[in-house]
């Protein structure tokens, strides 16, 4: 089976810190796609990072990197400089080819002022 | 650009009813997945339109239905309905039929079963 785990629920960091998010998966397949995605309190998911399994350069968006293990089926996502804008829901989701996304339970981030 | 719309925002409704949730899709996209969310989960598939015909189907009953219309936009149906079907639904839409390609998400319907 498929199964992403996020075995953070809920994290709190100061403004300006650094924070990394953590999330496993499991498949038995070696070509997927790994995703970060952001729900704020106005619900709608936004994509933050995305990772090809194939590459193994980690992707980098700005502020957002992440640390891509995949002989240890782990996706962390790294959050630079954190902004009060960063305060969210963080989920992990990955996609095998022409299959559907599945998503992690998620992490609780609060940025604190 | 509009981006990804959801109608209604909040619905009420009573078990064994029945409910219709609307999606309008981000411009020039032509395939609407819809999601379930429940309360502290992460949102689960449900299933994904393409080309006015259900292409995938994650783990839900025949209960939950769809459609999408020759303008892309797409309706989700549930029936019967049961309190555990309370939750948020996210439609997503993106362009052309590829899991691969970035699906961007609506801000949900909030459905309360009581």
């Amino acid at each position: 089976a498929q199964t992403v785990t996020q075995s953070q629920p809920e994290m709190s960091v100061q403004e300006a810190e650094t924070v990394t998010l953590s999330c496993t998966y499991d498949t038995s397949e070696s070509n997927y796609y790994l995703f970060w995605y952001k729900q704020p309190p106005s619900r709608q998911m936004i994509l933050v990072i995305r990772q090809e399994a194939y590459k193994q350069q980690n992707a980098t968006e700005n502020r957002f990197s992440v640390n891509f293990q995949k002989a240890a089926k782990s996706f962390s996502l790294k959050i630079s400089d954190s902004q009060l804008g960063d305060t969210a829901m963080y989920f992990c989701a990955f996609l095998l080819e022409d299959d559907k996304i599945i998503f992690g339970k998620g992490t609780r981030l609060h940025i604190l002022p | 650009d509009a981006g990804v719309t959801q109608s209604p925002t909040h619905l009420i409704k009573t078990r064994g009813q029945q409910v219709t949730l609307r999606c309008s899709p981000k411009s020039g996209h032509d395939t609407v997945s819809w999601y379930q969310q429940a309360l502290g989960q992460g949102p689960q598939f449900i299933f994904q339109y393409y080309e006015e015909e259900e292409r995938q189907r994650g783990n839900f009953p025949d209960r939950f239905s769809g459609h999408q219309f020759p303008n892309y936009s797409s309706e989700l149906n549930v029936n019967a309905l049961l309190l555990g079907d309370s939750a948020l639904y996210l439609c997503a839409s993106s362009f052309g039929y590829s899991s691969y390609n970035e699906q961007f998400f609506g801000p949900g319907t909030r459905l309360t079963v009581l």
